[in-house]
């Protein structure tokens, strides 16, 4: 059974700070990585997505993927109470179908 | 219009009854799925299709059922609702199963079950 892990929170960071958020993934073989945000009630909106081991910045949001450790992080910078909001992990799997394996994600909480 | 569109966007059901959520999508894409979503489970996968003609069990498709009327349109059916059913549902669409192409979502259809 493929996996994708993240920690489910709350994560709470004041507003300005940077948030942190991290998730791992059991396929060896995954070559694309997704972060979604989901406001309560409403639907995911794909933010960021990368591919090469490195750094992928966006504006405020950074994608960080590391193969070998199979470990995938988006960093908010100067976190708005408006980036309050679930995020969800998906790794695309490595077999011949290449669907999307989704998280459970994090819960971010931006306090004021 | 949204790329993805969901009807209806809620809807309460009683148990035993027969229920069809629909989804279109613009965006001109092959693969389309249908997802439910509980609070602390995440998004589970339904059923997907990769074109009319391939139609694929997710890992909770009993209970369900599902149509690929034409590459725009995918629709979901509870054949005998039970409560247990009671979720937000999503349909997505998607390109091809590698690269950069990830899933865009409907807007939900939030179904409730009595």
């Amino acid at each position: 059974q493929k996996e994708v892990e993240q920690n489910s929170g709350p994560l709470s960071v004041p507003e300005g700070a940077i948030a942190s958020l991290n998730c791992t993934y059991s396929d060896r073989v995954s070559q694309s990585f997704f972060w979604y945000r989901q406001y309560s009630g409403k639907s995911p909106e794909l933010i960021m997505s990368i591919y090469s081991n490195g750094d992928k910045e966006d504006g405020r949001f950074t994608a960080q993927l590391n193969k070998a450790s199979q470990y995938v992080s988006l960093l908010i910078r100067d976190s708005q109470p408006s980036d309050s909001a679930t995020y969800l992990c998906a790794v695309r799997d490595g077999g011949s179908q290449g669907n999307l394996i989704f998280g459970k994600g994090t819960k971010l909480s931006v306090k004021p | 219009d949204a790329d993805v569109t969901q009807t209806p966007r809620n809807r309460i059901t009683k148990t035993g009854k027969r229920i069809m959520l629909e989804c279109s999508q613009t965006k001109g894409h092959d693969r389309m799925y249908w997802y439910r979503q509980d609070p602390g489970l995440g998004l589970r996968l339904i059923y997907y299709s990769f074109d009319v003609k391939d139609i694929n069990k997710g890992e909770i498709s009993d209970g369900y059922s599902v149509s690929r009327q034409a590459q725009a349109k995918f629709s979901l059916s509870l054949e005998s609702a039970i409560p247990n059913q009671t979720a937000l549902y999503f349909c997505a669409t998607s390109g091809p199963g590698q690269g950069n192409y990830g899933y865009t979502f409907g807007s939900g259809t939030r179904l409730t079950v009595v």
